[in-house]
């Protein structure tokens, strides 16, 4: 199966500020990839599709970007909701697996 | 709207078995696949099962072959999980989710609640 690995596992962030969360597939996932944010205690929700494509209603704060096997989600000025665990999956190759999540946290 | 409510988690003995429910509403339900991504306290997300928007097809993780059964009834616009020789490492979350098809797989544009299953003597 694909591997996807994250980083980093946690990264801390001053409201205001950029994050750049990292996923690499262990193999190339061509641009089959989607990102979740999960705030604790809430279900995930869809930001990214199609390593680049937002989600309806996602705020343009949030991109992707990537093919192969590097893919990135960008997160500019962040905002108090956007504190919260982020999850990258393939999509391209049987089976869909997940990244173990980013933490992003208030620094 | 979409919706999706899970139902059925409870806390199970080692070896014994349950059966999960979806019951969703606002999409064409026969026409998506549908599928069961699990979280255990504290965990990321694993996949651990899809089915076909007909029924006719069905996918399981290593961890699940064999011992769970993912089923829907189009007639009534739910999915199950039908689980048996459950193990303590079964114990999570169990969302179910609406796929969309790309690329011959699925990402998870809509989640459930989700339902808490804990296996524990």
């Amino acid at each position: 199966e694909i591997v996807m690995t994250q980083s980093p596992a946690t990264l801390s962030v001053s409201p205001g500020e950029g994050a750049t969360l990292s996923c690499r597939a262990s193999q190339s996932v061509s641009a089959y990839v989607a990102w979740y944010q999960q705030k604790p205690g809430q279900v995930p929700k869809l930001l990214i599709y199609e390593a680049s494509t937002r989600a309806t209603g996602i705020p343009t704060r949030f991109s992707g970007i990537g093919s192969g096997t590097e893919f990135t989600l960008t997160i500019t000025s962040l905002q108090s909701e956007d504190f919260a665990v982020y999850y990258c999956q393939q999509y391209n190759r049987w089976p869909p697996t997940f990244g173990q999540g980013t933490k992003v946290e208030i620094k | 709207e979409v919706q999706l409510l899970e139902s059925g988690g409870d806390l199970v003995q080692p070896g014994g078995s349950l059966r999960l429910s979806c019951a969703a509403s606002g999409f064409s339900f026969n026409n998506y696949a549908v599928t069961w991504v699990r979280q255990a306290p504290g965990k990321g997300l694993e996949w651990v099962a899809t089915i076909t928007g007909s029924g006719s097809d069905t996918y399981y993780a290593d961890s699940a072959q064999g011992r769970f059964t993912i089923s829907r009834d189009n007639s009534k616009n739910t999915l199950f999980l039908q689980m048996s020789s459950l193990r303590v490492e079964d114990t999570a979350m169990y969302y179910c989710t609406k796929c969309v098809q790309a690329s011959g797989w699925c990402y998870f544009d809509y989640w459930g609640q989700g339902t808490l299953l804990t296996v524990s003597s």
